[in-house]
């Protein structure tokens, strides 16, 4: 399969645990996306990246957040001091710089803070 | 920043019926118009999209259409098939300028009766 995948598809934690999930693009899409699905809510946009570089960040995305991409090619996010108001399924889309508006999504991870 | 707004949040149909969904939005800027379908558990999935320079755009059953006056779009499913249930998103998108960031609708669960 060369879609966008995500790991882990369901994470449970703990309220103040940290959380770490991977995104793995479709291997020619430089650019990568990442955003939060609240229920009955349409995805709401987060982070992208262009290659390795962070070109833009929601408002969304609090001090607690941070996405990398080290190599250009898979990337992280990272919710450190967990919330219960961070359950959510957080979703990763790539695209092709010269089509960055055709977004692939992958099947997101369902966060879960208890 | 763009708000885009989607209607009905449910829609039920029998099979072979039509569906409507329609959207607006808020910034005459956006440019391009996206459709995505998401099943349970897993991630949206483009299905058809509209520039703004074309008012309408269809493939096969699926067909959309735009008023860049009024600054609403619109997604027609005919002959609905019971396999055509999920739940669909409208976004809105400006290409030139915004290299990723697209604004979702919040839904709507389409449910097509056997």
């Amino acid at each position: 399969d060369t879609g966008v995948s995500q790991d882990p598809r369901h994470k449970i934690t703990k309220r103040g645990q940290n959380v770490t999930f991977r995104c793995d693009p479709i291997s020619e899409h430089n650019r990568l996306y990442w955003y939060r699905q609240t229920l009955g809510q349409g995805p709401e946009f987060l982070t992208y990246f262009q290659n390795e570089a962070q070109l833009e960040k929601s408002r969304l995305l609090s001090d607690r957040f941070s996405a990398e991409r080290p190599k250009g090619s898979f990337s992280t996010l990272e919710i450190q001091r967990t919330e219960q108001g961070d359950s959510a399924m957080y979703l990763c889309a790539s695209s092709l710089p010269v089509r960055s508006y055709e977004q692939y999504f992958g099947p997101g991870t369902r966060l879960t803070v208890t | 920043g763009e708000n885009v707004e989607q209607h009905p949040s449910t829609l039920s149909v029998q099979e072979g019926d039509s569906a409507v969904i329609k959207c607006t939005y808020s910034d005459s800027a956006s440019n391009y118009f996206p459709w995505y379908k998401q099943e349970l558990g897993k991630g949206p999935q483009l299905i058809i999209d509209i520039r703004s320079n074309v008012g309408e755009k269809k493939d096969q059953r699926i067909a959309v259409t735009l008023n860049k006056t009024a600054k609403h779009f619109s997604l027609h499913i005919t002959e609905t098939q019971p396999e055509d249930s999920a739940v669909y998103f409208c976004a809105a998108f400006e290409f030139n300028t915004n290299a990723g960031k697209s604004t979702f609708g919040d839904g709507t669960t389409l449910t097509v009766k056997p």
